[in-house]
């Protein structure tokens, strides 16, 4: 069964610090994707990464993604308090072991960013 | 471009009550799509996925059930609805392998 686990769950930063989410799935796969979600909002796509190694970057919000250890990270730089939000990471299960495409979420991590 | 719809935005139903939740999809053919429910302050459970037309897969044993009548249309139904169905439903359809998931604006459902 694919499991996917993301810390912290809650995460409370000031403006200008950094930090990084993890994000940690039980089954092999190289697709993963990190969402974001507004208070009573739907989702919103942030970064596909499709391979081992894979970095992607968009304004102060960087994603990586390292298959052999299973793990993603959502490095935020110099936050503000725009990027307060639900952070979602999700994994496809691989076409490879015969499975559907199934996506499966972690639980979100929930980013407040003090001025 | 491709879009999806889902409606309505707010319900509220009572307990006992049955459910019809829609969603389309526009500008693709054969999606994936899938149905997910958040309850509030909690995470995205995946509830049903389909992978074409009359093909099911459903995670979670409960009181829902779902329906894909046509390529691009998702349904998410109830006969009785209990209280613990109450929940933010989220539709959302991806195609080919490594693209991501596009989600519809959501269903928020209060069981009264």
């Amino acid at each position: 069964e694919l499991k996917v686990e993301q810390n912290p769950l809650f995460l409370s930063m000031q403006e200008g610090k950094n930090y990084t989410i993890y994000c940690n799935y039980s089954t092999t796969s190289d697709r993963l994707y990190w969402y974001r979600q507004d208070p009573g909002k739907s989702l919103e796509s942030l970064f596909v990464l499709l391979s081992n190694g894979a970095v992607k970057q968009e304004g102060r919000l960087m994603a990586s993604l390292d298959t052999k250890a299973r793990l993603s990270t959502l490095h935020i730089t110099a936050a503000v308090h725009d990027l307060s939000a639900t952070y979602f990471c999700a994994v496809d299960r691989s076409i490879l072991q015969g499975g559907s495409e199934k996506l499966v979420f972690g639980k979100g991590t929930k980013l407040t960013v003090n001025p | 471009s491709q879009t999806i719809h889902q409606w309505p935005a707010t319900l509220v139903q009572p307990v006992g009550s049955p459910l019809s939740l829609e969603c389309t999809v526009e500008g693709t053919s054969n999606p994936n799509l899938y149905w997910y429910r958040q309850a509030a302050g909690r995470g995205l459970q995946l509830l049903f996925y389909s992978v074409g037309i009359g093909q099911i897969s459903s995670e979670v044993p409960q009181n829902l059930s779902a329906s894909r009548p046509q390529d691009r249309q998702f349904i998410l139904s109830s006969k009785k609805l209990l209280l613990s169905d109450s929940g933010f439903y989220l539709c959302a359809w991806k195609t080919g392998v490594n693209t991501e998931a596009f989600f519809g604006q959501g269903t928020r459902l209060t069981v009264v």
